[in-house]
């Protein structure tokens, strides 16, 4: 059964850069079949997707987000990472890691993790 | 970008009863959408794909419908576990967009 997990650091200060990383066990990041992606939630807000990446090293951003984001990809460790840069509060969220099914829907999910951006 | 319109942003319904909820599409995603259901201090789960298709282990009580611009979740007969809330998203255009969320709540 595939499963997701992000780690990194739960409280960034502001203008520093976010780093976060997905580490996926029960199957290969090097499928051909999938993207691998974020998604943050703001507490008690909706969904918003960061970006996408392909084993090869392909991404999609969302341009909402693309000058301060970069996705990128380790198949010897099975893990993907965000590094968001000059972090403001409105970055705090629940960012969560997924693999898409091509570049579609996400299934499954990892469970989330809390970054707070505060000094 | 396809921006996602969810509808009502809340509802109220009795265990047993049917919910309805609504995902409009600001352009034309055919059928690539998808829905998810979120409970509390949990990620999302994919409940349907494609607009129409259940994903693996999702109750037959859960249906999606629509394409092009409007599309709805039906659950038939709404179960205690079923209170959360439901997000569509759109996969048929980059940037990827969902919409606000439903909140389905007890009545």
């Amino acid at each position: 059964q595939l499963q997701l997990q992000e780690s990194g650091p739960g409280l960034v200060k502001p203008s520093e850069t976010l780093s976060l990383t997905c580490t996926v066990s029960g199957g290969s990041i090097s499928s051909s079949s999938y993207y691998w992606g974020w998604i943050r939630q703001p507490p008690g807000k909706g969904l918003e997707w960061i970006g996408s990446i392909y084993y090869s090293g392909s991404t999609y951003y969302n341009p909402s987000l693309k000058s301060r984001v970069t996705i990128s990809v380790d198949t010897s460790k099975n893990q993907f990472s965000l590094k968001l840069n000059s972090v403001t509060a409105a970055d705090t969220a629940v960012y969560y890691c997924a693999r898409q099914l091509g570049t579609n829907w996400f299934d499954p999910w990892g469970q989330g993790t809390l970054v707070t951006v505060s000094s | 970008e396809r921006v996602m319109t969810q509808s009502p942003a809340t509802l109220s319904v009795s265990p047993g009863d049917r919910a309805t909820l609504s995902c409009r599409a600001s352009q034309n995603v055919i059928n690539n959408l998808a829905w998810y259901q979120q409970k509390p201090g949990q990620a999302p789960r994919l409940l349907i794909y494609g607009a129409s298709t259940r994903a693996t282990g999702i109750p037959a009580r859960f249906s999606g419908s629509g394409s092009g611009t409007e599309f709805t979740l039906t659950i038939s007969s709404l179960q205690s576990e079923d209170f959360a809330v439901y997000y569509c998203q759109q996969y048929n255009n980059w940037p990827l967009t969902f919409g606000g969320g439903t909140k389905v709540e007890i009545k």
